[in-house]
């Protein structure tokens, strides 16, 4: 039992280029979420998904673009990376959250 | 607007001593309230929640917390603290309807010698 996995761990980027954040969860969850983690900016939510099939809008989600792939998989796209989406990126899953480890992006 | 409020931004303790983070809520009806410790380098894992009855909540860790209606208030408590507990700690509520948390800004712990 993983819970939530997020892949890559750690990722370098152009600006310009762009890649996708994979995440998944194990706990049979209907709910699942996309948060962005700055310094003395605490957690802002960029995405979040009710249930399968379902998509909405969090507090920033300008730049990103995501997909429910399956009840399991949820993934955010960053379609043409800026210095400003330098941050680090967590998946949580269910409503009282349970969290993945989080993957260190930095755009130059 | 549905927020959460931390107080305290850091707070420095002595192992061994008590420690309390304080949280206040601004919801409509009473709210589902949660609290989340981060160690550095780690995703958030949730220390314990209420949702409802007793207002004292125990949870992991040795940790626990206490609602209060009157002061709109879920503050976390620990009677002695160990060097390990040095790290953020994030409050967060949300309604019985809504899909999605409000969080805190967080208060970091440091824990000295």
């Amino acid at each position: 039992n993983a819970g939530v996995t997020q892949t890559p761990k750690f990722q370098v980027l152009k600006t310009g280029q762009s890649m996708t954040l994979q995440c998944a969860q194990d706990m049979n969850h209907n709910s699942m979420y996309w948060y962005r983690q700055d310094p003395g900016m605490g957690l802002r939510l960029i995405y979040y998904s009710a249930s399968e099939g379902t998509t909405d809008k969090g507090e920033v989600p300008n730049g990103y673009n995501v997909s429910r792939l399956n009840k399991r998989e949820f993934s955010l796209r960053l379609e043409s990376a800026a210095p400003s989406q330098t941050s680090v990126y967590f998946c949580a899953s269910g409503y009282e959250q349970y969290f993945g480890p989080g993957t260190r992006l930095t755009v130059t | 607007a549905q927020s959460v409020t931390q107080p305290d931004i850091h707070i420095t303790v002595s192992e061994g001593a008590s420690l309390e983070l304080r949280c206040n809520y601004s919801y409509g009806a009473t709210p589902y309230l949660f609290w989340y410790v981060q160690s550095p380098g780690q995703g958030l894992q949730l220390l314990l929640k209420y949702f409802s009855g007793d207002t004292l909540v125990q949870g992991i860790k040795g940790f626990e917390a206490e609602f209060k209606r009157s002061q709109s208030s879920f503050n976390l408590r620990k009677p002695s603290v160990h060097w390990s507990d040095a790290a953020e700690y994030f409050c967060a509520a949300g309604g019985p309807n809504d899909y999605k948390l409000s969080f805190g800004a967080g208060t970091t712990v440091t824990v000295r010698a």
